[in-house]
């Protein structure tokens, strides 16, 4: 399996501009996190779905970002309109919810950069 | 809450010398317990775990031990590498729920 996959690895943007992060899951999997990760916040839960229903969406900043799920094995997290402070590494995760599974296997990230 | 408190950052170490990172945890249940790694440029990836209390979850030469009277699980290796160079998160998930909780993670370092 190709594992976690994210697009793109690095964007560039201006600021007010839209962004769309995108991730594939791993075949299988049913449950999807998204993750952002700053020096200084570190690494937060930004909202996960399991079997493409939103479970928890507190981390969520603020109503400029979405996360949508449209099929079973993609996910898209939006930011609209961007802000410098957004610039951070987005990560991806999926895992298999059961009683065996729940392990995370993360993307390779994409960094943002909002000028 | 549940939470996690590791050890602050930067560790740094000589190569081949002990290796220790601190790691407690928070939970009202009987959570499982992983450490994972970050190298530079790429995304989290599980190194060990554990799912009960003295379970001892081994990797690549870390060792780590669920201990549930000192709600600790603290990272070791013997002789670390160069290689070994990378962030360490110290996790817990409870049985009730998907999502995992991370600490701040811990910044190694290994000099030559």
């Amino acid at each position: 399996d190709a594992g976690v996959i994210q697009s793109p690895r690095h964007e560039v943007t201006e600021m007010g501009q839209e962004v769309t992060l995108r991730c594939k899951l791993i075949s299988g999997h049913n449950s999807l996190f998204w993750y952002r990760q700053t020096m200084m916040r570190g690494l937060e839960l930004l909202i996960y779905f399991n079997n493409n229903v939103p479970i928890d969406d507190s981390g969520m900043p603020e109503d400029r970002f979405s996360a949508k799920m449209p099929n079973a094995s993609f996910s898209t997290l939006k930011i609209q309109p961007s802000e410098p402070r957004d610039s951070a590494v987005y990560f991806c995760a999926s895992s298999f919810a059961g009683p065996l599974g729940n392990i995370q296997y993360f993307g390779a990230g994409t960094r943002l950069s909002v000028l | 809450g549940d939470s996690v408190t590791q050890m602050e950052g930067p560790v740094t170490l000589s190569e081949e010398a002990f290796l220790t990172i601190n790691c407690t945890y928070t939970a009202t249940g009987y959570p499982s317990l992983f450490w994972y790694v970050q190298y530079p440029g790429e995304g989290l990836q599980l190194l060990l775990k554990a799912t009960k209390a003295d379970d001892k979850g081994s990797n690549k030469g870390f060792e780590a031990t669920y201990r549930k009277e000192t709600t600790s699980f603290h990272l070791e290796k013997g002789s670390v590498q160069v290689s070994d160079s990378a962030v360490y998160f110290c996790a817990l998930r409870e049985n009730r729920d998907d999502k995992i909780i991370f600490g701040k993670g811990t910044r190694l370092h290994i000099l030559p």
